[in-house]
């Protein structure tokens, strides 16, 4: 069990500019969600997804934002034109959710990746 | 919607001290679950111990046990024996029983003194 990981740990970029994050979950974890974490807060909810389908996204998630997970496996999350109030800890979590019982599953969370737009 | 508040945004203890991190939380739900997470500064957030409204048996988990008191929709975390590791930042947060989102408070920020 290698854990959640994510990619980058740390990104700095200019005001206008896109960025992309991705995220590793657990192998065998069929949900992956995203959160964003700013500086003294605690993390709140952007969307996730039951393998490869997004089924939920947070009225945080503006249009500038996108997240896929095309094969069920790694999520991407890109920022477009990216403000300065996007900066922020991004982080992932995956769970492992059972067809047959009810949603019992606990969310494993990576280390965030930090974003700081100039 | 569903809120946690964390209405410590500090606190401290000796080493091998006890500490009380409080939690309470809204909703108008019957069945849902709590959660504890600590993250160490730099470091990823870990689980450090859940609980089912259903069960009305306190969670432990080692040196972590919780007091739920679902009437008064309070949730605490009691940490025994505390140890430099302990030192985080301390998540509670809420997940309906069937919803997939974890709301979590503001935090608790905990130092610990040897």
């Amino acid at each position: 069990d290698t854990g959640v990981s994510q990619d980058p740990r740390h990104k700095i970029t200019k005001r206008g500019q896109n960025v992309t994050f991705r995220c590793d979950p657990i192998s065998e974890h069929n949900r992956l969600y995203w959160y964003r974490q700013t500086l003294g807060q605690g993390p709140e909810f952007l969307t996730y997804f039951q393998n490869e389908a997004q089924l939920e996204k947070s009225r945080l998630l503006s249009d500038r934002f996108s997240a896929e997970r095309p094969k069920g496996s790694f999520s991407t999350l890109e920022i477009q034109r990216t403000e300065q109030g996007d900066s922020a800890m991004y982080l992932c979590a995956s769970s492992l959710v059972s067809l047959t019982g009810g949603i019992q599953e606990t969310q494993y969370f990576g280390p965030g990746t930090r974003l700081l737009v100039l | 919607a569903q809120t946690v508040t964390q209405s410590q945004p500090e606190m401290s203890v000796q080493e091998a001290e006890t500490v009380t991190l409080s939690c309470t939380y809204d909703t108008s739900e019957s069945d849902y679950y709590l959660f504890w997470y600590k993250q160490p500064p730099s470091r990823q957030m870990i689980l450090v111990i859940r609980q089912e409204a259903y069960k009305q048996q306190n969670a432990t988990e080692n040196r972590f046990s919780v007091n739920f008191q679902k009437a008064a929709k309070s949730f605490s975390l009691k940490i025994s024996d505390s140890q430099l590791g302990d030192a985080a930042m301390y998540f509670c947060a809420y997940r309906s029983a069937d919803g997939n989102k974890l709301v979590f408070g503001a935090g608790t920020i905990l130092r610990v003194k040897s």
